[in-house]
């Protein structure tokens, strides 16, 4: 069946530190790749995508993200974190050409908090 | 652009009561999604639609109904509100299959 796990429900980091937050999927092909960002009380960001190509990306605020083939994994990682990032962040996956579904698929979410 | 927007951004509801949330988009997107967020479960798929007049269910549809007469809205109506419904609520709409989705700010509601 078609998954996406992001293991760490919780993670809290110091501002400053490096961050990475963990996605694996499941899925019978190779999908397109999502992560987004969810402040308190608002809608999904989307920080950055993966559709083909060079498996590291970059995206907004600093966010970069590294598709690992052999892992499953789409895991998303930034250098220095600051208060701003603490959010909710979602990876997702969606159906990669030609296919015959149009679904997303997305994680339970990881809650970020950051210390000061 | 507004990009998507959905009204109204809180609502309470008797179990029950029936109601339409609205969601549109100016950015001409053809597939446009309903999906209901709950603590320690992600986003879930309720409806979508890939074209106006064209619809099919999601993961989670039960107690809820869609229609597509045009490119720009999409709402989802409660038929018989259920206290299991209360969620919150994101409209999401993209260009075609292999672009990103845009989500709106979200309607909380809360069924008692």
């Amino acid at each position: 069946a078609q998954s996406v796990t992001q293991p760490d429900i919780h993670i809290t980091v110091s501002e400053g530190a490096s961050l990475e937050l963990r996605c694996n999927y499941s899925y019978g092909a190779t999908p397109y790749l999502f992560w987004y960002v969810q402040s308190p009380g608002q809608g999904l960001q989307l920080l950055l995508k993966y559709f083909s190509g060079d498996t590291l990306v970059q995206g907004i605020k600093g966010f970069e993200a590294e598709f690992k083939r052999s892992q499953s994994s789409f895991n998303l990682r930034k250098p220095s974190v600051h208060w701003s990032d603490a959010a909710e962040y979602f990876c997702a996956v969606g159906p990669p050409l030609p296919s015959g579904t149009y679904k997303y698929i997305f994680g339970t979410g990881t809650r970020l908090k950051v210390l000061a | 652009n507004a990009g998507v927007t959905q009204t109204p951004k809180f609502q309470v509801l008797k179990t029950g009561q029936s109601m339409t949330l609205q969601c549109a988009q100016d950015m001409n997107h053809e597939y446009m999604s309903w999906y209901r967020q709950d603590p320690g479960m992600g986003l879930r798929l309720i409806h979508y639609s890939v074209g106006a007049g064209i619809t099919d269910q999601g993961e989670v549809p039960n107690g809820y109904n869609v229609s597509r007469s045009t490119t720009e809205d999409f709402p989802l109506r409660l038929l018989s509100a259920a206290p299991s419904q209360t969620s919150v609520y994101f409209c999401a709409s993209r260009a075609g299959q292999n672009y990103e989705q845009y989500f709106g700010p979200g309607t909380r509601l809360t069924v008692t």
